[in-house]
């Protein structure tokens, strides 16, 4: 099956760092999907990106299919922006394979 | 608009004991699918469906039953626990783009 690997395992950041977090997947995909999961273990949608970039506020997003990459930029980063951020990759409608995840620490 | 839930949100178990993890969704949603995830992991697929009807094995379904018998609800059933079982489990269901995700069950298997 399709392997997703995501990179930096562990990052810690002073509030206001900015950070690049990145996901490598090992075939051709017709969905990626970027979340954040909270301390308390909520899982939160923050982009679909199959290709291109999309921005929402500080967080932005870019996949580049043809490479079988996607990258999170978060910019002036906040304690609440803590937590495990997961790349999820779909071949199949309704069926995900998903990172390791990418955990998050930022530091007031 | 209540989005994914799911029920309970914990639930102790002793080994052998079976019992049903229930989820529900009010968006219409054709896809559905169960992952869980076991600490400092991320999600594995347990089973999925496509709609009414229709399911499939995922990653890991050793262990777990599913069924869909309407759009809103996709029960996942445990038939004989056992302690590598224990984890959290999320359900989520998707339009073609966008997963949304329940709160999650934590289940311990005693």
């Amino acid at each position: 099956g399709i392997q997703v690997e995501q990179s930096p395992p562990d990052l810690i950041l002073q509030e206001g760092a900015n950070s690049t977090l990145r996901c490598n997947f090992s075939d051709s995909v017709n969905n990626l999907q970027w979340f954040h999961q909270n301390p308390w273990g909520q899982l939160i949608n923050l982009f679909y990106i199959p290709s291109g970039t999309k921005q929402n506020g500080r967080l932005s997003a870019t996949t580049v299919a043809t490479e079988r990459y996607s990258l999170l930029y978060i910019s002036s980063s906040q304690t609440t922006d803590s937590g495990v951020y997961f790349c999820a990759v779909n071949t199949n409608a309704g069926k995900s394979t998903f990172g390791d995840g990418t955990t998050l620490t930022v530091k007031p | 608009n209540a989005g994914v839930t799911q029920t309970p949100k914990f639930q102790v178990l002793k080994t052998g004991q079976s019992m049903t993890l229930q989820c529900a969704q009010d968006m219409n949603h054709e896809y559905m699918s169960w992952y869980r995830q076991d600490p400092g992991m991320g999600l594995r697929l347990i089973h999925y469906s496509v709609g009414a009807g229709i399911t499939d094995q995922g990653e890991v379904p050793n262990g777990y039953n599913v069924s869909r018998s309407t759009t809103e609800d996709f029960p996942l059933r445990l038939l004989s626990a056992a302690p590598s079982q224990t984890s959290v489990y999320f359900c989520a269901s998707s339009s073609q783009e966008t997963q949304y995700f329940g709160p999650g069950t934590r289940l311990l298997v005693l």
